[in-house]
């Protein structure tokens, strides 16, 4: 069956450093890429997401890049603050989108 | 305000005491799902709904129940609880029935302890 995997399961930066989260897919009708964010106690809300037809998309300190051929995307956090602390999941999709794979979650602690 | 909610937020139940958890969205969408969130294995998909009346499996179904007999509406049913369907629980739902690059909103979750 489809396969999503991500990595690492835990990051632990300093405030101000970057941050990078790998999402790894083995569907090749994937073309729906988001990255959510998942604060303690809270729902998971989308912070970005990318379409197959775009390799890269920034918005403010937040990326998310995209290699197809590879079968991977990434988030990436600039300047961390302590506010981004939180679980970030990818959740990789095709055109129908119905059943769907969550990566497991990487717990991103920024110290201050 | 536009949301998905769910009822109740927290349950206590014992094994074998049919339940349901009820999802409300109020967004018109087309698709609504549930999840389970155990820790250490994310975020599972238990069913989905790409419209009324048309169900299908996730990847964990097995003990639970849906239907989709009204758009904004998708209850959750566990015709007989064991303690490990003990979880939280999500509901989500986006726009776009079949397609449409858009983002799931999820309800507040809820917290589902079998004893």
């Amino acid at each position: 069956g489809e396969n999503v995997e991500q990595h690492p399961s835990t990051l632990s930066v300093q405030e101000g450093d970057s941050a990078v989260i790998k999402c790894t897919y083995s569907d090749s009708a994937s073309n729906y890429f988001p990255w959510y964010k998942q604060e303690l106690g809270k729902r998971p809300q989308l912070i970005i997401d990318i379409r197959s037809n775009v390799g890269e998309k920034k918005d403010q300190r937040i990326a998310v890049t995209l290699n197809k051929t590879a079968k991977h995307f990434s988030l990436h956090i600039t300047e961390t603050q302590p506010e981004d602390s939180a679980v970030y999941f990818c959740a990789p999709r095709d055109n129908q989108g119905g059943k769907l794979i969550f990566g497991q979650g990487t717990e991103l602690s920024v110290k201050p | 305000e536009a949301q998905v909610t769910q009822n109740p937020r927290y349950l206590i139940t014992v094994t074998g005491k049919k339940l349901t958890v009820t999802c409300s969205q109020n967004m018109n969408h087309e698709y609504m799902s549930w999840y389970r969130q155990d820790p250490g294995l994310g975020l599972r998909q238990i069913y989905y709904s790409m419209n009324v009346e048309v169900t299908d499996k996730g990847d964990v179904p097995e003990g639970y129940k849906v239907s989709r007999k009204e758009k904004r509406n998708f209850p959750l049913i566990l015709e007989s609880p064991s303690p490990n369907q003990t979880s939280l629980y999500f509901c989500a739902s986006r726009w776009g029935g079949t397609g449409g690059y858009n983002e799931q909103f999820f309800g507040p979750g809820t917290r589902l302890t079998v004893l």
